[in-house]
């Protein structure tokens, strides 16, 4: 069964620097990758999007790459700020199938 | 426009009772599903609906029903609780393949 791993120590960085998660999976590779961000108590957010034939997306600070040689993706938050400290989820979707299936996720911690 | 809308927030129930989690979407998504969330593991999906009327198996079937008599909302069941079971449920909603996965603000059952 595919399974999908993602650092489950958490990452702890200083503002301004910037983070990068990693998301690698099994088998073969997915459709789509997304990225969720869940912060405490909170239902997952989804941040970002990209299909196997992209190599990179960006949205304002976040980049996310997409490798289906080395089937992984690295997430990355240039410029990191206190708020951006929550759980980070990687999420694979395949052709032909209905479902997402999550990692579990990396706490990052920002600190001023 | 509320998104999806989980009921109740909390609940405890003790082991052998029964209870129906109520997950609403006002986005007119046809595919919603049903995760759970226990530390370390991620979102493991339960049950899924890819249009009103059908259900399917996840990956953590056992001891839950589900039912989508009505496209905007999906049910989950529990018909003799188990402590197993104590977790945080999380309903989300997707309108394609694909797209984004929208996520209600989860409920938090304890069984006793």
């Amino acid at each position: 069964s595919q399974k999908i791993e993602q650092n489950s120590e958490a990452l702890n960085i200083q503002e301004g620097k910037t983070a990068t998660l990693t998301c690698n999976y099994t088998n073969y590779s997915p459709a789509y990758l997304q990225w969720y961000r869940q912060d405490p108590g909170r239902g997952p957010v989804f941040l970002l999007l990209i299909r196997e034939n992209e190599k990179e997306k960006r949205k304002e600070r976040l980049k996310v790459t997409f490798d289906t040689t080395l089937k992984q993706s690295l997430f990355h938050i240039t410029a990191s700020q206190p708020a951006d400290s929550a759980t980070y989820l990687c999420a694979l979707e395949y052709t032909g199938g209905f479902k997402t299936i999550f990692g579990a996720g990396t706490r990052l911690f920002v600190k001023a | 426009n509320a998104g999806v809308t989980q009921t109740p927030k909390f609940r405890v129930l003790k082991t052998g009772q029964s209870m129906t989690l109520l997950c609403a979407q006002d986005m007119n998504h046809e595919y919603m599903y049903w995760y759970r969330q226990d530390p370390g593991m991620g979102l493991r999906l339960i049950h899924y609906s890819v249009g009103e009327g059908t259900t399917a198996k996840g990956e953590v079937p056992d001891g839950y029903n589900v039912s989508r008599l009505k496209k905007q909302n999906f049910l989950l069941g529990l018909e003799s609780a188990a402590p197993s079971q104590t977790s945080v449920y999380f309903c989300a909603s997707i309108l394609s393949v694909g797209s984004e996965a929208f996520f209600g603000q989860g409920t938090r059952l304890t069984v006793v």
